[in-house]
């Protein structure tokens, strides 16, 4: 079956925009993780999602970002009034349920870059 | 909080020789440990897992041992080969499932 893909693959812009980094996840996976991988921080956790709830948001950095999860599926990532920190890989990741037991499953990635 | 920590690369092998990249971790109760590795160009997958104290988690050669008393989950493989080079990414789980990586550790095999 398909795996997780992510859209746009690669994304460029200006500084002060908004973009939105959208998620596939696996069908039948109820639980979604966001994580970004910089070149200073390596890999960290954003969010997840079980189902359309978020029950963990530490990992956001600041209120620009945000992320939801509409029909247990497709989830949209949205960072306000970019950055140039904000340049990172964008991985998402799903799994059948939440919870260590699970293997996470991830997409190929969103390059963005903030000018 | 939970981390990991693993150690710095880039490490760089001749084909056929033995590999280890250590990881240690500091967590509360008791996660699963994991290996996740990125081939140049392809996204993250998972190598291998471990759920328990004791457990030894493998595939494709390469091996790690839980080890509850050391807080470690060091990665071996005895001959490594051209196309394991990689990224390697040491990780644990922590509430919900989420994921802490270790900063990770690049893998160059020479032939």
């Amino acid at each position: 079956g398909a795996g997780v893909s992510q859209s746009p693959s690669n994304k460029v812009t200006e500084k002060g925009k908004d973009v939105e980094l959208r998620c596939d996840p696996i069908s039948g996976h109820t639980a979604l993780y966001w994580y970004r991988q910089s070149l200073g921080q390596g890999l960290e956790f954003l969010i997840y999602f079980q189902g359309n709830s978020a029950p963990d948001k530490s990992g956001l950095p600041s209120d620009r970002f945000s992320a939801e999860r509409t029909g247990g599926s497709v989830s949209t990532l949205t960072i306000q009034r970019t950055q140039q920190e904000d340049s990172a890989v964008y991985l998402c990741a799903s799994s059948l349920a939440s919870g260590s037991s699970y293997e996470q499953y991830f997409g190929p990635g969103t390059r963005l870059t903030v000018t | 909080g939970d981390s990991v920590t693993q150690m710095e690369g880039p490490v760089t092998l001749s084909e056929e020789a033995f590999l280890t990249i250590n990881c240690t971790y500091t967590a509360t109760g008791y996660p699963s440990l994991f290996w996740y590795v990125q081939y140049p160009g392809e996204g993250l997958q998972l190598l291998l897992k471990a759920t328990k104290a004791d457990d030894k988690g493998s595939n494709k050669g390469f091996e790690a041992t839980y080890r509850k008393e050391t807080t470690s989950f060091h990665l071996e493989k005895g001959s490594v080969q051209v196309s394991d080079s990689a990224v390697y990414f040491c990780a644990l789980t922590s509430g919900g499932g989420k994921l802490i990586f270790g900063q990770g550790t690049e893998l160059s095999v020479k032939p």
